[in-house]
Formats: structure tokens, sequence, C-alpha cells
């Protein structure tokens, strides 16, 4: 496609439920990346994905959440056991390369609710 | 750890009016500061600045870093309301963690009629 695509566009879990949200990036983007974004704030680190290899995963805020990219293209963030505090907008991007001259293009999140 | 501030955190204004949005920062190893645009849905790029004291300028829009005081400003002229939005300032250095952006909480601009 055009652009970032992200699913679903809308989530509500009830607390203790495991969520999967999907990105697919630019085709032939190389990098991917997940960042958090909840109410008032600007969006925060979680990982970063060159082709399938998860180079940094260090913003991921616990071990109940994972990524994957197992064939370099599409991403799953999965959250197992949501929490409240879990309800945040999830913003996917991706980017021709690492390099810092390359423009980073973002989708337009999943907003999940956790009540 | 790269921090970025804006201000001010909202600003509401009317069309035509004239608006300037702030975004100071500390990074290690300076490389680049970006501007993003956020309605409801994918933050838009808007600028991405390297050098000190050089506009950069896309329609009503302009941009500029000064990398001796650590900010940058983005203005916006003859505001309408379709520049109501999220903006948002981003850093990132050159070092090991490059491909990372770093953001501030963000500008809320309503533009009334």
């Amino acid at each position: 496609g055009a652009g970032v695509s992200q699913s679903p566009r809308y989530k509500v879990a009830k607390r203790g439920q495991d969520v999967a949200l999907r990105c697919d990036p630019i085709s032939g983007h190389v990098s991917l990346f997940w960042y958090q974004q909840a109410l008032g704030q600007g969006p925060e680190f979680l990982t970063y994905f060159q082709n399938e290899a998860q180079l940094d995963k260090s913003g991921l805020p616990s071990d109940r959440f994972f990524a994957e990219r197992p064939e370099g293209s599409v991403s799953t963030l999965k959250i197992q056991r949501t929490q409240q505090e879990d309800s945040a907008v999830y913003l996917c991007a991706s980017s021709l390369g690492p390099g810092s001259g390359n423009t980073i293009y973002f989708g337009e999140g999943s907003w999940l609710t956790v009540v | 750890e790269d921090k970025v501030v804006q201000s001010p955190l909202s600003l509401v204004v009317h069309e035509g009016d004239t608006v300037t949005l702030n975004c100071s920062y500390e990074v290690t190893n300076f490389r680049s500061l970006l501007w993003y645009k956020q309605e409801k849905k994918a933050p838009t790029f808007l600028f991405m600045l390297t050098s000190s004291g050089i506009e950069k300028k896309s329609g009503r829009l302009s941009s500029i870093l000064d990398k001796k005081e650590l900010f940058s400003i983005l203005n916006i002229t003859a505001t309408q309301t379709g520049d109501s939005a999220i903006y948002l300032c981003a850093v990132r250095n050159s070092g090991g963690s490059n491909y990372k952006l770093t953001f501030g909480k963000g500008t809320l601009l309503t533009v009334n009629p």
C-alpha cells in the first residue's frame, strides 16, 4: 500500500485479555518501529526492527509486551494480560533504512482501551 | 537520556493569527530535529532540521534551528482551521541508537474560525 497500515484501528480489551496489533509497513522499508502514545503525551519508543531482526527492545515496558517481524515485512505487537495502564495509541512507523537521513513514516495507530 | 520540551502545551488562536511553537532539547551527539503534525491520525512529517540558522519553509509553515541555544521554533502564518492539530517535535542522535526518535509532549493548537 501507499502508507503504513495498522489494524485494528480501535480495540477494547477486558483487563487480563491478550491483544495482537498488526502493522503493514511501506513496501521495501527495512526499518520498522513501534511507539506507544498515552493521552496527552508524545510517542515513546518501544522497539525497532531492521528487516526481521529486532535490534532494540529497550522501550518495551514489561515482559508482557512482545513484538515480532518474522519475514521482515509485517510486524505484530502482542500484549499479554492487558492492564489499564496499557491503554494508549500504538503507532507503527517505517523507513527505507536505518540512516538518520531517512524520513520515518507513521501509521494511523491502533487505539487500545483496557477496561 | 535525550530530552525534548515543547511549549506551550496548548494554544487557542483565531483564523488569520500567526503562531510560534517552541521546542527545546538536550541530546547527546545531536543529529537532527524533526517536526510532525498529528491530527486524529498518523503523525505526518513536516520538517527535518540539521543545521543552525537555515530556515525550512513549506507554504505558511516555517521552522528554524538554533544548535547553540538548543531550540527550534515552528511558525505558522495566517492560520486556518485546518491547522488545528498536535504539533510534535522530536530529536535524533548520531550515536548507536540513531534510528530512534525522542518526542516532546506536543503542542495542541486550536484555530477557531
